[in-house]
């Protein structure tokens, strides 16, 4: 069965720091790959996605997040976090993408980031 | 503009009663719906999935049913709540064509008592 796992569950970080989330799926196919992120108090929203080409992909308010396909992985990273970062954030994979699937969204069990100011 | 809406926002209901939470989408036809429970630090799980009018699949086996008596409308229900149903129950749809798009309605928390 697929199965998606972000491995940081709580992490805190003060203002500038850098982050990176780690993300990993099980599925030998073709997959597309999100992260999502759900302020307190509002819905959860996408900040970036992968489909297709360059394995580097850019999304909102400065994430960006990287396919390695060899490595089933697709982590999250922002250079500079601030304040207003301090959220929970899914990683979740579509799999089977080009096999007329169901769309089905599988989610890891997200990582709560709490940024210090 | 494609919309979708989710209510009631809370629920508080007791052990034992039924259950019923309603999603519609607005501004599109023939969507992929789907209904998500997210429980206290566990992330969001996928409960039930529907392509089309009538069609419902079960991916946990569990308290709840889902059905999809129209195009556009998605219904979450239980007949009898237990205390491990309580969670934030989340519908969502798919964008069609090769976006892949998926847009989350706002929640519902249902707290069982």
């Amino acid at each position: 069965a697929q199965s998606v796992s972000q491995h940081n569950h709580h992490v805190i970080l003060s203002e500038a720091a850098s982050l990176e989330l780690g993300c990993n799926y099980s599925y030998g196919g073709t997959v597309n790959l999100f992260w999502y992120v759900q302020y307190p108090g509002q819905h959860l929203q996408l900040l970036l996605k992968y489909f297709s080409g360059d394995p580097l992909v850019k999304g909102i308010k400065g994430f960006e997040a990287e396919f390695i396909k060899s490595k089933f992985s697709f982590n999250l990273r922002k250079p500079s976090v601030q304040w207003s970062d301090t959220a929970e954030y899914f990683c979740a994979v579509n799999a089977g993408a080009f096999s007329g699937n169901t769309g089905k969204l599988i989610f890891g069990q997200g990582t709560t980031l709490q940024v210090k100011p | 503009s494609q919309t979708i809406h989710q209510w009631p926002a809370t629920l508080v209901q007791p052990v034992g009663s039924p259950l019923s939470l309603e999603c519609t989408v607005e501004g599109t036809s023939n969507p992929n719906l789907y209904w998500y429970r997210q429980a206290a630090g566990r992330g969001l799980q996928l409960l039930f999935y529907s392509v089309g009018i009538g069609q419902i699949s079960s991916e946990v086996p569990q308290n709840l049913s889902a059905s999809r008596p129209q195009d556009r409308q998605f219904i979450l229900s239980s007949k009898k709540l237990l205390l491990s149903d309580s969670g934030f129950y989340l519908c969502a749809w798919r964008v069609g064509g090769a976006d892949y798009g998926y847009t989350f309605g706002s929640g519902t928390r249902l707290t069982v008592v």
